[in-house]
């Protein structure tokens, strides 16, 4: 069974501070990786994908996370906050073989953006 | 081309009546997902359609929920006889199919559904 594991429910920068929104997974296959932005009352909007290419992936927004196997993990780093980056993010995993490619979504994490 | 389209956005229900939500997936995508989000949680996955097949509902709850997504017109989440614990958003999701490439999903707006 896929799980995804989001430390910190909530993290505060200020303008201009680097991002970094921490995921951990575990999957019993080579998973496919996914975070995804949601501003107040909308729906999901991708940001990146990971799905066994480079491990360094980069996204819209000035987004990019890391895929790194031995650590089980895919944060998602931003080297300048801005103050439109304030949503929630949610990391997911797909397996990548049968029963199609239902995602398993962490918790999530707000982020806030301070001037 | 038209995103994913849920309808309604928003539903209120009384204890006991039935709610349906709609989705109409992205042009040329034939796979369907739904998710449930309920306060301070994360999404949950509910069902998995092809047009008039549905290939997993292991997220479904036993009873009074059920899906589908027939061969003309949207996919249907049907929930009966709603009780206040069914109040969350309902996210619609769709692509292409197992042979995409990128297995992404592309999500609607949800449908937010309170029971009074």
């Amino acid at each position: 069974a896929q799980s995804v594991t989001q430390l910190g429910s909530h993290v505060s920068v200020s303008e201009g501070a680097l991002v970094l929104l921490r995921c951990n997974y575990s999957s019993s296959v080579p998973p496919y990786l996914f975070w995804y932005v949601q501003y107040p009352n909308q729906g999901l909007q991708l940001l990146l994908k990971y799905t066994s290419a480079a491990t360094l992936v980069k996204g819209i927004n000035g987004f990019e996370a890391e895929f790194k196997k031995s650590e089980t993990s895919f944060h998602l780093t931003k080297p300048s906050a801005h103050m439109s980056d304030a949503a929630e993010y949610f990391c997911a995993v797909s397996e990548t073989g049968g029963g199609g490619n239902k995602l398993t979504f962490g918790t999530g994490t707000q982020l806030k953006v301070e001037l | 081309n038209a995103g994913v389209m849920q309808n309604p956005r928003h539903l209120v229900r009384r204890r006991g009546q039935e709610a349906r939500l709609r989705c109409s997936p992205m042009k040329g995508h034939s796979h369907v997902y739904w998710y449930r989000q309920l306060p301070e949680e994360g999404l949950k996955f509910m069902v998995y359609l092809q047009k008039e097949n549905i290939i997993d509902e292991s997220g479904m709850p036993k009873e009074r929920f059920s899906a589908e997504f027939p061969k003309e017109g949207p996919s249907i989440l049907r929930i009966q006889q709603v009780v206040r614990g069914d109040s969350a958003a309902y996210f619609c999701a769709s692509s292409p199919g197992r042979t995409s490439v990128s297995y992404e999903q592309y999500f609607g707006p949800g449908t937010r559904l309170t029971v009074t």
